[in-house]
């Protein structure tokens, strides 16, 4: 069945260093979704992708979607304290539900 | 307006004994999930409802786990003689409408709080 793998698991960063997590499919998805979970929280819906070669940005935050479409990665310039949290990837699962990838969890310190 | 809600949010049992979580999603939803996330892991899909429509429980770990939701509204998840290896956050989520099914895109779906299950 379809996979989703994302790396690396955990990250680590100095508060100002930039932080990237990827995401890969094992099949060719309709589209991406990534969403952040902070600790103690539940998941919340970041952004979509749907075009292949997309890339989309909100604010320090910058989602790109592979030509492919079979990888995405998530890169955040600048991180601050407030960007902690655990960041999923998700294709679709049959269309209906979500695939999640196990996620990458960012800590940062200032 | 009110986002997806879960009770309870904690839930301590006992080996063997049957629990109910429920979900009420976001009103005008059509679509709800269950998904379950365990200590560090990902989301594992468990079931999905669509309207009237047969639900999808394709994710469903075993006969002792099932799902209804009535009205086509509150959800409600019955895990029957739990087992240890059941504990977890079980989370419920909502979207507008179905999944991608022909199109490119699929509906933001809009989690709950969750319930996290301790089974002793």
């Amino acid at each position: 069945g379809q996979q989703v793998m994302q790396i690396p698991q955990y990250q680590h960063v100095q508060e100002g260093e930039d932080f990237t997590t990827y995401c890969n499919s094992s099949t060719t998805l309709s589209n991406i979704q990534w969403y952040k979970q902070r600790p103690g929280g539940h998941p919340v819906f970041l952004i979509q992708l749907v075009k292949s070669g997309e890339v989309k940005k909100q604010k320090r935050l910058t989602f790109q979607f592979g030509e492919a479409k079979k990888n995405s990665s998530l890169h955040i310039t600048a991180t601050q304290t407030t960007d902690v949290g655990t960041y999923f990837c998700a294709g679709p699962l049959g269309g209906y539900a979500l695939n999640f990838g196990k996620g990458t969890s960012l800590l940062v310190t200032p | 307006g009110a986002g997806v809600s879960q009770s309870p949010s904690n839930k301590v049992t006992e080996k063997g004994k049957d629990v109910e979580l429920r979900c009420d999603p976001i009103s005008g939803h059509t679509a709800l999930y269950w998904y379950r996330q365990s200590l560090g892991q990902g989301l594992e899909f468990l079931i999905y409802f669509q309207g009237n429509s047969a639900p999808d429980k394709s994710g469903l770990p075993s006969d002792r786990f099932s799902a209804e939701r009535t009205g086509g509204s509150v959800s409600t998840l019955t895990i029957q003689r739990t087992q240890q290896e059941d504990s977890a956050v079980y989370l419920c989520a909502s979207s507008l409408d179905r999944g991608s099914g022909g199109s490119t895109s699929t509906d933001t779906q809009y989690f709950g709080p969750g319930t996290r299950l301790t089974v002793l």
